[in-house]
């Protein structure tokens, strides 16, 4: 079955530039979502398919994918960016996640 | 307002069963494929299952520690989707959340608060 791979963990300083990846065998050739999930609250969909956000999700956030890996990118992270970053594929029909990434913002 | 609201979570005994329930409201529920999604805690998203819309024949996939012992099923007229669970284990403790897959993003863009399941003697 197909697999994600994210980091445990991101710091981020203040006002600067948080990238989160999420590697897979060859992901680029799939369309990836990511999801925001802040503590005691479900997860909201932030970018789909690669790049593009839903209505309300700030220009802050942006996404791209290629080869092996795709990444999730905060600029000027602000102390509410900070929570749990899951990323997702369908493999086929079934739903993959990532791990999910903790960003802390300093 | 566009909201899913999850009910029937609690504490069951290991080879129990529980059914939950997901309300829907504010979309048209029945032209949308709903996904079940867990979190054990501390942990990351689970996919559970999902169910198709009655135009793709309400078909039925689950993840493989759920097959045969989940189902998930709906009712349009109730705007509301059901996970029926047996034979439960203490690994299927975890907040479960209703999900609905959006077709233009073609992903989960709605999720219910989640509903909390403790399997446990």
């Amino acid at each position: 079955s197909y697999e994600l791979t994210q980091p445990l963990s991101v710091s981020v300083a203040l006002g600067q530039t948080a990238r989160i990846t999420c590697g897979g065998n060859n992901i680029g050739r799939k369309n990836v979502h990511w999801y925001q999930q802040k503590p005691g609250q479900a997860p909201v969909l932030i970018i789909f398919r690669n790049n593009n956000r839903p209505s309300g999700i700030p220009e802050r956030f942006s996404g791209s994918n290629s080869g092996n890996t795709a990444t999730l990118t905060i600029s000027r992270a602000q102390a509410g960016d900070e929570a749990d970053y899951h990323c997702q594929v369908w493999d086929k029909s079934p739903a993959v996640f990532g791990g999910g990434t903790k960003l802390t913002v300093l | 307002e566009v909201q899913l609201v999850e009910s029937g979570g609690g504490l069951v005994q290991p080879g129990g069963s529980l059914r939950l329930s997901c309300a829907a409201s504010g979309f048209t529920f029945s032209d949308s494929a709903m996904h079940w999604v867990r979190q054990a805690s501390g942990k990351g998203l689970e996919w559970v299952g999902r169910i198709k819309s009655k135009a793709d024949n309400y078909g039925t996939e689950y993840a493989a520690p759920m097959k045969g012992r989940f189902t998930i099923s709906r009712d349009d007229s109730k705007n509301t989707a059901y996970l029926q669970m047996n034979s439960l284990e203490t690994e299927d403790t975890a907040v479960y959340y209703c999900t609905r897959l959006g077709g233009g993003p073609d992903a989960l863009d709605m999720w219910g608060q989640g509903t909390m399941v403790t399997v446990s003697s």
